[in-house]
């Protein structure tokens, strides 16, 4: 069953806490992406790959920070420095940066 | 300044009508256009793409249109479902070096009344 997972579903974060989101896929895709989602607001483009161990700030990488050790993963960490954390996170892959796949999303909330 | 703009305001629509969705764009040149479906709480899923050089598309009930002097597409679905409810969002695709950037407008909300 191919497609993108992400996980948790729901992620609750406490002040001055790093918490990291997890996006997995195996639809063998060389490109991935990290948009943040808020009421009112297009897709925003937090961070991009196209290849593994080469990643590129999008938009609003600002208090954010991203790995790609492997082709099939792309976690997220929000750090504590991202001060308006609270919004749906989603993660995509693409052949090319053309049609992309989302996963399911995870909300991210703030204790 | 470069603009991309949908429906602010939700569509609602008879059961068996066309819905009609534009997307209308301002001081871009894109590559090609895409439109997408997000039902709440879920990420969008891809519905349909098209190229700068092609006037319309069509896949089952769904038909795009690309107007590159206009700068405008429509996106229409005929014989309008309740399940049809959802945003819908369009996406330009600009070239940026060797890659491509999509830029996604808000969404337009479309319901569909029994």
């Amino acid at each position: 069953d191919g497609g993108i997972t992400q996980s948790p579903k729901y992620l609750f974060r406490k002040e001055g806490q790093n918490v990291t989101l997890s996006c997995e896929q195996n639809l063998n895709h060389d490109a991935m992406y990290w948009y943040r989602q808020d009421p009112g607001q297009g897709l925003r483009l937090i961070y991009y790959s196209q290849i593994v161990n080469d990643f590129q700030k999008g938009d609003i990488a600002e208090g954010y920070s991203v790995s790609r050790e492997k082709k099939e993963s792309f976690p997220l960490t929000v750090t504590s420095a991202q001060k308006n954390p609270t919004a749906f996170y989603l993660c995509a892959s693409s052949i090319r940066a053309e049609t992309q796949y989302f996963g399911p999303g995870t909300r991210l909330l703030v204790l | 300044s470069q603009k991309i703009e949908q429906n602010s305001e939700a569509l609602n629509i008879q059961e068996g009508k066309t819905a009609t969705l534009t997307c209308n764009y301002t001081n871009y040149s894109p590559a090609y256009l895409q439109w997408y479906r997000q039902d709440p709480g879920r990420g969008p899923v891809f519905l349909l793409l098209i190229r700068e050089n092609e006037k319309e598309k069509r896949k089952e009930r769904l038909k795009v249109t690309f107007d590159t002097t206009l700068k405008q597409s429509l996106f229409h679905i005929t014989a309008s479902q309740p399940a049809d409810s959802a945003t819908y969002l369009c996406a330009l695709a600009l070239n940026a070096g060797n890659n491509r950037k999509l830029i996604w407008g808000l969404g337009t909300s479309l319901a569909v009344n029994p």
